[in-house]
Formats: structure tokens, C-alpha cells, sequence
């Protein structure tokens, strides 16, 4: 599976939009991005993801580069409970996949009132 | 409250006890998870189950030990760990383990191995 690079840790202020980069250069056609995040003393909370198009739900807005080598986790409005850590994920979905999902260091986001 | 809880919170356990973790999950799904996460390093998927069926098994020492007894529960039993198995134990749901990597985890159990 690909390998994503993400920075260690970001501040953000409370109600201002957070942009969480993600790099994933040797992403292959056949490989979604997902995003989760765990926030403390809780497991993993499930995002969003996407192949190629952007993507929006009710709690954030995933922007993928036309080349699919990075990607843009987008929180629009930021509040105090966003806090977490912020995991970028690339897998594929093939049929002999069984969720494996290789959760790396991820982004520890600080949201500051 | 994501649908899938997990008991106890909280395990202290000595190295010659035995324990079991619990799973259960309230959203109908038909695959389940195990994973391990140590301090400082990232998940670690464990087991996997797909209609009650051990589908991986990710070269886990026997003194872990699965069972899905149906599709809503998911045990894992444990005996004569060592100190080095602390960690939090995640379970995990999904509608179908091979395509649809949207899991649902429950809040872990915290387990000190002394």
C-alpha cells in the first residue's frame, strides 16, 4: 500500500477553517484516500474519503490534486472538540482486502479557543 | 456512541491470569475487528472476522485469542500475557470487510499487564 506523509502537529483557532495536507506520492489508480481521527481516551472516528473527486460530508471536505499525489482534509469551521489526532490512510478497495488499514504517526491537531 | 462498545474500559491483569475483552456491535454489520494500539506506535490490526469466520490473522501470539461467536459479538481472551501487551485494545465494525473500509471502533479497553 502506499505511504502517506503527514506533519506531525497543527494548530488551529477556534471557528477558523483547518486544512490538514497529506502526502501520498506513490498512491496507485486503484487506491482511495481516507481520513479518520481519534480523539483522546476514543477509538478511531471515521471521516470521509475519496478516489478522485472532491468529496464533502457533514463534517469535513476532502480535495484531492488532479495528479492524486496529495490531498487536503478540510474542517470548515473548527471547534474545541476537533481536537485529535488526524490520520491520512491510502488503500486500496479490491476484494481480497480484509481492513487492513495502516494507521501511521497521523497530525495531532490542537484547536485553541 | 459509534454502535459498537466495548467492556470492561479498563483491565489490570497479571501475567499467569486469564481475561476476556467484549465486543459487541449494534449496527448490523457482518465483519469485526481486532486492533492493538501501543503507546507511541500506530494501530495494529490484529484479527478479522467476516461472517463470524476468521478471515486474518496477523502473526498474533496464541496467548491472544479470538472468538466471534455470531455476527454482534467478538471476544478476545487472554492468558499469561506479558508486560509488553499493555496497550489499548480496539474493536471494530464494518458492513463488508473486503470493500468498505468505513470501520466503526468502540472506545477500547485499556489493558496494564503487570
Amino acid at each position: 500500500d502506499a505511504k502517506t506523509t503527514q506533519p506531525t502537529s497543527m494548530d488551529c483557532a477556534e471557528g477558523r477553517a483547518a486544512n490538514l495536507p497529506c502526502n501520498h506520492s506513490t498512491i496507485s489508480g486503484n487506491e482511495y484516500v481516507y481520513w479518520y481521527r481519534q480523539i483522546h481516551s476514543q477509538g478511531p472516528q471515521y471521516i470521509i474519503h475519496g478516489l478522485k473527486n472532491n468529496e464533502t460530508n457533514e463534517m469535513a471536505s476532502l480535495i484531492i490534486t488532479e495528479d492524486r499525489k496529495s490531498s487536503t482534509l478540510i474542517l470548515p469551521h473548527a471547534t474545541l472538540r476537533d481536537t485529535a489526532v488526524y490520520y491520512c490512510i491510502v488503500r486500496p478497495l479490491t476484494t481480497d482486502s480484509w481492513g487492513k488499514l495502516q494507521f501511521g504517526a497521523g497530525t495531532q491537531v490542537v484547536v485553541t479557543p | 456512541e459509534t454502535g459498537v462498545t466495548q467492556t470492561p474500559r479498563h483491565l489490570v491483569m497479571g501475567m499467569t491470569n486469564k481475561k476476556s475483552l467484549k465486543c459487541e456491535q449494534h449496527l448490523g454489520h457482518n465483519a469485526m475487528y481486532w486492533y492493538k494500539q501501543s503507546a507511541k506506535k500506530p494501530l495494529e490490526l490484529m484479527f478479522v472476522y467476516s461472517l463470524e469466520e476468521r478471515v486474518e490473522n496477523n502473526s498474533v501470539p496464541s496467548r491472544f485469542s479470538p472468538e466471534c461467536p455470531n455476527s454482534s459479538h467478538l471476544f478476545l481472551h487472554l492468558h499469561t500475557l506479558q508486560p509488553e501487551d499493555s496497550a489499548l485494545y480496539l474493536c471494530a465494525s464494518s458492513q463488508d470487510s473486503r470493500i468498505n473500509e468505513k470501520l466503526f471502533f468502540g472506545s477500547g479497553t485499556q489493558l496494564s499487564v503487570l
